[in-house]
């Protein structure tokens, strides 16, 4: 099946900080989703982007299908980034997601 | 719109004991995953329900785990004779069937512990 690796594994950022998050993905995906999970476990959806690129607010993504990566970008981090991020694409046609082991975000006042 | 809901939130129980976790989905979505999470990993694929069919289960879903769903709308895990490793967060997720690929939105979680 698919493989999704994420990079890097840790980050430390003073607030205020812009940061650049990868995923990349072994074989075509036709989908990708980002996530933000918070200290209580809550995974909280933020991009569903099989391409392109999009933004909301402080936070944009950008995939290149054809070269298999996506991007996660964080400007202006804030102490509520923190938490772990993660990249998941579907392995088959009913949706089942294949998760990287997760890009650990601490932002320090 | 309510997003999606488990019960419950923490379970504790000691070894060899029976539990059951409930996922409400998003109402209308037709597809719901359940997967396991262990710390410093993501989550791993557990089974997933077209409506109430039980379309594939993972090789981590050993005999002593069962999922239903009936009628199509709330879903359970249940877990036989826990063992240690079974410790984890799990997690449920729902997406509508409007295309081939649907955006997943997950629960809160039940994160259980085995005594």
């Amino acid at each position: 099946g698919i493989q999704v690796e994420q990079s890097p594994p840790d980050l430390i950022l003073q607030e205020g900080a812009n940061s650049t998050l990868r995923c990349n993905f072994s074989d075509s995906v036709n989908n990708l989703q980002w996530f933000h999970q918070n200290p209580w476990g809550q995974l909280i959806n933020l991009f569903y982007i099989p391409s392109g690129t999009k933004q909301n607010g402080r936070l944009s993504a950008t995939t290149v299908a054809t070269e298999r990566y996506s991007l996660l970008y964080i400007s202006s981090s804030q102490t509520t980034d923190s938490g772990v991020y993660f990249c998941a694409a579907p392995t088959d046609s009913w949706g089942k997601l294949q998760f990287g082991a997760g890009t650990q975000v601490v932002v320090t006042p | 719109d309510t997003g999606v809901s488990q019960d419950p939130r923490h379970k504790i129980t000691k070894r060899g004991q029976n539990v059951t976790f409930r996922c409400d989905p998003i109402s209308e979505h037709n597809r719901l995953y359940w997967y396991r999470q262990t710390l410093g990993q993501g989550p791993e694929f557990l089974t997933y329900f077209q409506n109430e069919a039980q379309l594939e289960k993972s090789r981590l879903l050993s005999d002593r785990f069962s999922a239903e769903r009936p009628k199509g709308s709330f879903s359970t895990l249940e877990i036989q004779r826990t063992e240690q490793g079974d410790s984890a967060m799990y997690l449920c997720a729902s997406s509508p069937v409007e295309r081939g690929f649907n955006e997943q939105f997950f629960g809160p979680g039940t994160r259980l512990t085995v005594l």
